[in-house]
């Protein structure tokens, strides 16, 4: 099973600054299999990047991934007060299990 | 546009059984692979089981393994978990998904999550 690490727990900034998170996998991660996901309270998840670095339809330029092998990043640019949620990693590359990263809150500084 | 609407969710004694089940619509559905994905409170997304479109290859976590069955109805466009053996640790919302790529560009059992319905809660408790 790839376990799923995400840095920080929790990430206070200021709108309009830039959010970097990251999700590191206690193995690799073959063919970027990495999706990242938003979560706002009371709300489901919904798919931000694809294939690590693919943003999924809909999304805004904003959100951009990166990385490959067992280091990942997500960046968020010119953060909007919509932005401020849990964001969590997913790996599809070994399944079963597929595998979350245990989330990252970015909140209001 | 993608609508998923679970349903079934509630309280339920541990020990005991429930089914949950999940309305599909604006999409083709017998071309994607579809799954459920659980958040216990306040805690973070864990996934549950899995099954591909046509084929219904299925696929589960360790932890729910041979407690609960996911099947899928292409007639009715319809997804379902059937879990039994009930524990407290299987209180969570639980969330239908439905994969991004359709059956052609998806590698079975390698799921990632493109649209979600607004999820179902149970909750296992005496």
């Amino acid at each position: 099973e790839i376990v799923l690490t995400q840095s920080p727990g929790t990430l206070s900034l200021s709108p309009g600054e830039t959010a970097t998170l990251s999700c590191r996998a206690s193995q690799s991660v073959s063919g970027n299999s990495l999706a990242w996901y938003q979560q706002r309270p009371g709300q489901p998840p919904r798919l931000l990047i694809y294939d690590a670095s693919r943003r999924a339809p809909g999304i805004p330029d904003r959100f951009s991934g990166s990385g490959s092998g067992t280091d990942f990043t997500l960046t968020i640019s010119r953060l909007e007060p919509e932005d401020f949620a849990v964001y969590y990693c997913q790996q599809y590359d070994s399944s079963p299990p597929l595998t979350f990263g245990g989330g990252t809150k970015v909140e209001i500084k | 546009e993608v609508h998923l609407l679970e349903s079934g969710g509630g309280l339920v004694q541990p020990g005991g059984s429930l089914i949950l089940s999940c309305a599909a619509s604006g999409f083709t559905f017998n071309n994607y692979a579809m799954n459920w994905v659980r958040q216990a409170p306040g805690e973070g997304l864990e996934w549950v089981s899995g099954i591909s479109g046509r084929s219904g290859r299925t696929f589960y976590a360790d932890s729910v393994k041979g407690r609960f069955t996911i099947s899928r109805d292409n007639s009715k466009n319809t997804l379902s978990l059937q879990m039994n053996s009930l524990r407290a640790d299987d209180t969570a919302i639980y969330y239908c998904a439905k994969v991004l790529t359709s059956v052609t560009a998806t590698i079975a059992g390698k799921y990632f999550f493109g649209s979600w319905g607004q999820g179902t809660l149970v909750t296992v408790s005496s």
